[in-house]
């Protein structure tokens, strides 16, 4: 059972506008999330977190939004660039393993000039 | 600064064989530390972490192996290789906070 869900595997994006990644989570026990972006052939790089008591966290042209009733956040770049192109995966942590992190499938962004 | 390193980078093996991956974190002490798997098109999967020397949890039931036999040093093995364990393996570390950041990852390739 997947705990936490990016249901668009992939995303293209003009360069300029905003990009909107989702992700939802079932765990009600989740208290943190996280968005990781990751090229082929690295390890993904933590881009932005949110505590379950705020509702938005921004840093630069990300932020990131949780609604903790509907178990939804997303991730908003604005504007997007050709370098944001890559997969990004939320994550999430709390409940049974406070230590652990469950990730997402993945959503692939693609930025076109 | 903290760093991370995993090698090799790139592995191919055949069926049967064995796998030894090391993974070293340098710039902290104690931290928890995690092997993921990613298979091609999919999330990432945890396959292990450890809070301390020789303290391993499995995530999920394989033919895959972690130990820990010095605080920043974590090593995923296996003793025969299957063609499912064919996946991008990434080493992960976490201090005090919970964000886990990540070595560059192992290509392996079983044949």
């Amino acid at each position: 059972d997947q705990q936490v869900k990016q249901n668009s595997p992939s995303l293209s994006v003009q360069e300029g506008r905003i990009s909107i990644l989702n992700c939802d989570y079932t765990n009600s026990m989740f208290d943190y999330f996280l968005w990781y972006k990751k090229y082929p052939a690295e390890g993904p790089t933590f881009l932005i977190s949110i505590s379950s008591i705020k509702d938005k966290n921004e840093d630069g042209r990300f932020t990131v939004f949780l609604n903790k009733s509907a178990k939804h956040l997303s991730l908003h770049i604005v504007p997007s660039q050709p370098g944001d192109s890559a997969v990004y995966f939320c994550a999430a942590s709390g409940g049974r393993s406070a230590r652990q992190l469950t990730f997402g499938s993945g959503t692939q962004l693609t930025v076109l000039p | 600064s903290q760093t991370i390193h995993q090698w090799p980078a790139t592995l191919v093996q055949p069926v049967g064989s064995p796998l030894s991956l090391e993974c070293t974190v340098e710039g902290t002490s104690n931290p928890n530390l995690y092997w993921y798997r990613q298979a091609a098109g999919r999330g990432l999967q945890l396959l292990f972490y450890s809070i301390g020397i020789d303290q391993i949890s499995s995530e999920v039931p394989q033919n895959l192996s972690a130990s820990r036999p010095q605080d920043r040093q974590f090593i995923l093995s296996s003793k025969k290789l299957l063609l499912s364990d064919s996946g991008f393996y990434l080493c992960a570390w976490s201090g005090g906070l919970l964000e886990q950041f990540f070595g560059p990852g192992t290509r392996l390739t079983v044949l």
